[in-house]
């Protein structure tokens, strides 16, 4: 069955630096979204990617968040300098453009821990 | 909203019995719901969803029964298996048509006891 997958699995990084998340969503899905989840919370909807665009975002995804499908099969999330409170479990998702509701598939994720 | 915090409802059952977790919704304009499942290190799986012109929907040992006057969600699992143990989550498509992002539910710890 296929799977949206997700590298790395888990990311060290320094407060202050630049991380990119990569994703690749199912192969003919057209609807590409990013979710967290804090540890020992709800998963939370950052963003979501149609048609090489953003249609969405919520109130987190600021300044220092960018999305980008740089070629046919990946999706990345760039978090331009990390801080504390970016810990957390990062997901992708992707779901298909056939009707209006579908549900979306996620990824296993990527575990962001901020030093 | 909900408050969240790092304690989840829990809801412990014997092997072989049958499983009720329950949501409850916050949009009376959301129309289509999903239940996930998400195991300790790994992503939310989709187990099951419902349209909100329907009530209930069937699956392979998964029932959700939606009740759109109270706002209720409740995802129903039949002998419940050691393998069910995991957090689900409800979740919710908030805005209607055009906007598809998913709000979720804080979740529901299920630990099946063998």
């Amino acid at each position: 069955e296929p799977e949206v997958t997700q590298t790395p699995s888990h990311q060290v990084t320094q407060m202050g630096q630049e991380v990119i998340l990569r994703c690749v969503p199912i192969s003919n899905h057209l609807y590409f979204y990013w979710y967290r989840q804090i540890l020992g919370q709800k998963v939370e909807f950052l963003v979501s990617f149609y048609n090489n665009e953003i249609s969405e975002k919520s109130e987190i995804f600021d300044d220092q968040f960018s999305v980008e499908r740089p070629d046919g099969s990946n999706f990345t999330l760039k978090i331009r300098s990390t801080k504390l409170e970016d810990s957390a479990m990062y997901f992708c998702a992707s779901r298909t453009g056939t009707s209006e509701n579908q549900p979306q598939h996620f990824g296993d994720g990527t575990r962001l821990s901020i030093l | 909203g909900e408050s969240v915090g790092l304690h989840l409802p829990t809801l412990s059952v014997q092997e072989g019995d049958n499983s009720i977790i329950n949501c409850a919704y916050s949009n009376s304009a959301s129309d289509y719901f999903i239940w996930y499942k998400q195991e300790s290190g790994k992503g939310p799986q989709f187990i099951i969803d419902i349209r909100s012109n329907m009530d209930k929907r069937q699956g392979q040992r998964v029932t959700v029964l939606l009740n759109k006057t109270v706002k209720h969600l409740s995802l129903q699992i039949a002998a419940t298996q050691p393998g069910d143990s995991a957090v689900y989550f409800c979740a919710e498509n908030p805005s209607g048509a055009g906007s598809y992002q998913l709000t979720f539910g804080k979740g529901t710890k299920l630990s099946v006891i063998p």
